[in-house]
């Protein structure tokens, strides 16, 4: 099946670095995705991963896969308020026409 | 990255019209598109995939009789949202994919029915 699940809400204090945690089902999803989206706003593509790595990293982005687990992280070194927003896995199964499933948001609230 | 344009940002219109929502590829050519509607706090919901020139696939409970898509060309889809009712209030976002592995999203439309 598909499901895509998070945790709904983080929260960190300036410099430190956040953690986002996203655990998916479908075994055949070639890509994984990280979206951005700020209030009102629509999604921003942060990063993704091909299924047949185990890490990738992108300036202060770092993402991790566990495909045994089926389990896939967000680190964002050195958070800024800036920051603050919802993140979003997504999968990519690999007979689904290019669709994406969501995850249901990792609401990141960053401290001053 | 690539652009993707979705229009209007925001529309109130009064229950039992119509509203049109449109989506266009500024820089790149959309072989496919997508249709997503999102619930205050919650996470997209996929309503539809369009191709350019052929009929667009509906996800299981999406009533295609009311939400009208319509990919004319490679660089515009619309979306209809026919006889509004308040419970269609939602915040739709689009979303176009070339031949590569990134999908862009639009801007999203907030619309409200009164």
């Amino acid at each position: 099946g598909e499901d895509v699940e998070q945790s709904l809400f983080l929260s960190v204090r300036e410099g430190d670095s956040s953690v986002i945690n996203c655990t998916y089902t479908d075994s055949s999803s070639t890509y994984l995705y990280w979206y951005k989206q700020e209030p009102g706003a629509g999604l921003q593509l942060l990063t993704y991963i091909f299924s047949n790595m185990d890490m990738k990293q992108d300036q202060r982005l770092t993402v991790l896969l566990n495909k045994k687990d089926k389990h896939l992280s967000l680190r964002i070194a050195d958070t800024q308020t800036g920051d603050s927003a919802i993140y979003f896995c997504a999968e990519n199964p690999r007979d689904s026409s290019y669709k994406l499933i969501f995850g249901s948001g990792t609401r990141l609230l960053v401290r001053p | 990255g690539a652009v993707v344009s979705q229009h209007p940002s925001r529309v109130i219109c009064k229950s039992g019209t119509s509203v049109k929502i449109e989506c266009r590829s500024l820089d790149f050519q959309a072989t496919t598109m997508f249709w997503y509607r999102q619930f205050p706090k919650q996470s997209l919901m996929l309503m539809a995939t369009s191709n350019e020139g052929s009929k667009a696939t509906y996800e299981q409970g999406v009533e295609k009789d009311k939400f009208l898509i319509n990919h004319a060309s490679l660089t515009l889809s619309t979306l209809t949202v026919t006889s509004a009712h308040p419970e269609d209030s939602s915040f739709y976002i689009c979303s176009a994919r070339d031949r590569g592995l990134e999908a862009f999203f639009g801007q999203g439309t907030r619309l409200t029915v009164v």
